[in-house]
């Protein structure tokens, strides 16, 4: 069975630096995504990648957030200075097609210090 | 601001009984509907998708859906203990998922 897979899936970090999270999407599917999650709230939407470009963010994906996708399979997100607010599971997902099911990552725990 | 509203519970059903999810959703347009379950700490899982007016069911889980009136329910027949976890109603609107708060459920042994 394809699946979404992330690494890490715990990453510890010091306030102000760099950290990037990484994903493979399941590997015919076109739309990408990452959301997350602080404990005990919704999942919220972070950003939509579509053919190699963002399609859409949300406020929180200001500009200490970026994406790529480097190469044919990996999908990253990074966050130049983390603050203490970013401590929060973060997942990536993906679907195949416009109205196809979404498949989440297993996530990354996130622990800004 | 596209809206999905849940009943955050929690909802508790004895073992064996039938569990009731509810969601209304704001968009009009919205074309697709999912029901997520997640255990806490793990990722959210995809139990039901339903696309049309009407029923649609699989094992012990029938999704309800209702465009008219905005709605999207689950039913769990025979709660197991397993299915205790927090269910997350989606929306697709686009290609943008949106995604309720959560319900809840405790199945008591």
């Amino acid at each position: 069975e394809p699946e979404v897979t992330q690494t890490p899936s715990h990453q510890v970090t010091q306030m102000g630096q760099e950290v990037i999270l990484r994903c493979v999407p399941i590997s015919n599917h076109l739309y990408f995504y990452w959301y997350r999650q602080i404990l005990g709230q919704k999942v919220e939407f972070l950003v939509s990648f579509y053919n190699n470009e963002i399609s859409e963010k949300s406020e929180i994906f200001d500009d200490q957030f970026s994406v790529e996708r480097p190469d044919g399979s990996n999908f990253t997100l990074k966050i130049r200075s983390t603050k203490l607010e970013d401590s929060a599971m973060y997942f990536c997902a993906s679907k195949n097609g416009r109205n196809e099911k979404l498949f989440f990552g297993s996530g990354t725990q996130l622990s800004v210090l | 601001q596209k809206e999905v509203e849940q009943n955050s519970g929690p909802l508790s059903v004895p073992e064996g009984a039938i569990a009731s999810l509810n969601c209304t959703y704001s968009d009009r347009v919205s074309q697709s509907f999912f029901w997520y379950r997640q255990y806490s700490g793990k990722s959210p899982e995809l139990i039901m998708s339903i696309y049309s007016n009407g029923d649609k069911e699989d094992g012990r889980f029938t999704a309800q859906l209702n465009k008219a009136s905005q709605y999207v329910s689950l039913l769990i027949r025979d709660s197991q203990p397993s299915d205790s976890a927090t269910y997350l109603c989606a929306v697709n609107s686009g290609n943008q998922f949106y995604f309720g708060t959560g319900t809840s459920l405790t199945v008591i042994p």
